[in-house]
């Protein structure tokens, strides 16, 4: 079945380790999306992807990267996690903006020690 | 930022029950609604996407309705079942591609 994919579903890293979270999708859709959310708060929208085109929220800390090298692919890079980092990691997929349902992954619950 | 805001934030009903959560957004430079059911251990998954004053939407015994002039959105579970348990979210799109979501509502149907 096309899905979305999330590597892994759980993920432990240490104060100030830089971490990589993945994504992969089968949909061949044109936009990737990240979200984080933490407990019991709404999932916040990191940045998207629109192919290669590259938008990022105002307020999504400089500490969080994102990569899509290809179409299938995207990656989130946290380069010096905290401990207030510790959420759990949404990708989601849509065939464009705006009015297009999203894909989404199970997540990936990341913690850090 | 926007506050997109969901109640109850949670609610239990018995099986046969039908039920009604709201979702009440910004509604300056609104474009979409989004409902997306999340039940635990698996993805979100998509309900509903409206965009008109006065949408209705339905697929089986779910349906949405969307008032854009006032801000608000209900969806309704007609019947409830066991496997309706779920959190149920709702997000809002504004132009300029701002997207935010509620906190949603964690709804246990009781057997």
């Amino acid at each position: 079945d096309a899905m979305v994919i999330q590597n892994p579903r759980y993920q432990v890293t240490q104060f100030g380790k830089p971490v990589t979270l993945s994504c992969s999708q089968t949909l061949n859709h044109n936009v990737m999306y990240w979200y984080q959310q933490k407990s019991s708060q709404a999932p916040k929208l990191l940045f998207h992807y629109y192919d290669k085109d590259f938008n990022n929220e105002a307020d999504t800390p400089d500490n969080f990267q994102s990569r899509r090298p290809n179409t299938s692919f995207c990656f989130l890079d946290i380069r010096s996690p905290g401990l207030g980092d510790a959420a759990m990691y949404l990708c989601a997929t849509s065939r464009g903006e705006g009015r297009d349902e999203q894909y989404f992954g199970p997540g990936t619950r990341l913690t850090v020690t | 930022i926007l506050n997109v805001e969901q109640s109850p934030q949670s609610l239990h009903v018995q099986e046969g029950d039908s039920t009604n959560f709201t979702c009440s957004f910004p509604s300056s430079n609104f474009y979409a609604l989004h409902w997306y059911r999340w039940e635990t251990a698996k993805s979100p998954e998509a309900l509903f996407v409206m965009t008109l004053n006065g949408d209705e939407k339905k697929k089986g015994r779910i349906s949405a309705t969307l008032n854009t002039k006032e801000g608000y959105s209900y969806l309704y579970i007609k019947g409830s079942q066991p496997e309706d348990s779920a959190t149920y979210l709702c997000a809002s799109r504004y132009t300029g591609n701002q997207f935010y979501f509620g906190t949603g509502t964690s709804l246990t149907v009781i057997p």
